[in-house]
C-alpha cells in the first residue's frame, strides 16, 4: 500500500515568515495530493490540492508543488499569520479517489 | 444542510464493552470512510464504503465492523473495546466525481 511521510512534525515561525512542509509518497499510482488543515479541536478541512499532471498550484498565500519523479510534494505558506497556527496533513490518493493515505501531520505555530 | 454528523462527541468505555459510533451525511455522497487519529500517527483509514451495501477494509480494520444499509449512514461498531482503541474517530464523505473529503466533527473515545 501507499506510505506517506511528512516532515517536520512541528514547526515554529515568526509572523510574516514563510513555512514549508514536505511530504513523500511511495506508490507511483498515486495521482492526487490534498492538504488538510486541522485547527485545535476541530475537523480537518481541505485547503489546497494538486493533481499529478500539474507541477505547482497557488491560492493566495498558500502554494503546493509536486515532483512526480522524486515522489515528493510540499506546502508553502507565505506571510504567515497567527491564525495559520494549526496541524497540517498531506495525503495521497490513487485514481479511485476515495481512499486517502495521510501523513503524520505537522503542527505549525506562528509566533506574533 | 448539516454536512457530516457524528455522534456521540465523547465516550468512555470499559474494556470489553461494545458500542456503535454513528455517522450520517445529508449531501447524498456515495463514498464514506472512517479514520482514527492518534498522536504522531496522523489519520489512518479503518473502513470505507463506495456505496450502499458495499464496504471494504482500510489500513487498520481489526477490531472494527461497518455496514452501509443506506447512502446516508455509515456506523462503526466496536464489538469488544480495547485500550488500544482509545483515539479520536473521524467519519468522512466524498461526492462521486469529486475528491474533497468532508469530515465530521469527530468522536473522542476513551477505553479504560
Amino acid at each position: 500500500g501507499e506510505n506517506v511521510e511528512q516532515h517536520p512534525s512541528t514547526l515554529s515561525v515568526q509572523e510574516g515568515d514563510s513555512a514549508v512542509i514536505k511530504c513523500t509518497y511511495s506508490d507511483s499510482a498515486s495521482n492526487y495530493f490534498p492538504w488538510y488543515k486541522q485547527e485545535l479541536g476541530k475537523r480537518p478541512q481541505l485547503i489546497i490540492d494538486i493533481r499529478s499532471n500539474v507541477g505547482e498550484k497557488k491560492d493566495q498565500r498558500i502554494a503546493v508543488t509536486l515532483n512526480k519523479t522524486a515522489k515528493h510534494f510540499s506546502l508553502h505558506i507565505t506571510e504567515t499569520q497567527p491564525e495559520d497556527s494549526a496541524v497540517f496533513f498531506c495525503a495521497a490518493s490513487s485514481n479511485t479517489g476515495n481512499q486517502f493515505y495521510f501523513g503524520t501531520g505537522t503542527s505549525l505555530t506562528v509566533i506574533p | 444542510n448539516a454536512g457530516v454528523t457524528q455522534t456521540p462527541k465523547f465516550q468512555v468505555l470499559k474494556t470489553g464493552q461494545s458500542m456503535t459510533l454513528q455517522c450520517a451525511q445529508d449531501m447524498n455522497h456515495e463514498y464514506m470512510s472512517w479514520y482514527r487519529q492518534d498522536p504522531g500517527m496522523g489519520l489512518r483509514l479503518i473502513h470505507y464504503s463506495v456505496g450502499a451495501g458495499i464496504t471494504d477494509q482500510g489500513e487498520v480494520p481489526n477490531g472494527y465492523n461497518v455496514s452501509r444499509s443506506t447512502t446516508e449512514d455509515f456506523p462503526l461498531r466496536l464489538l469488544s473495546a480495547a485500550p488500544s482503541q482509545t483515539s479520536v474517530y473521524f467519519c468522512a464523505s466524498i461526492r462521486q466525481g469529486s475528491t474533497e473529503a468532508f469530515f465530521g466533527q469527530g468522536t473522542r473515545l476513551t477505553v479504560v
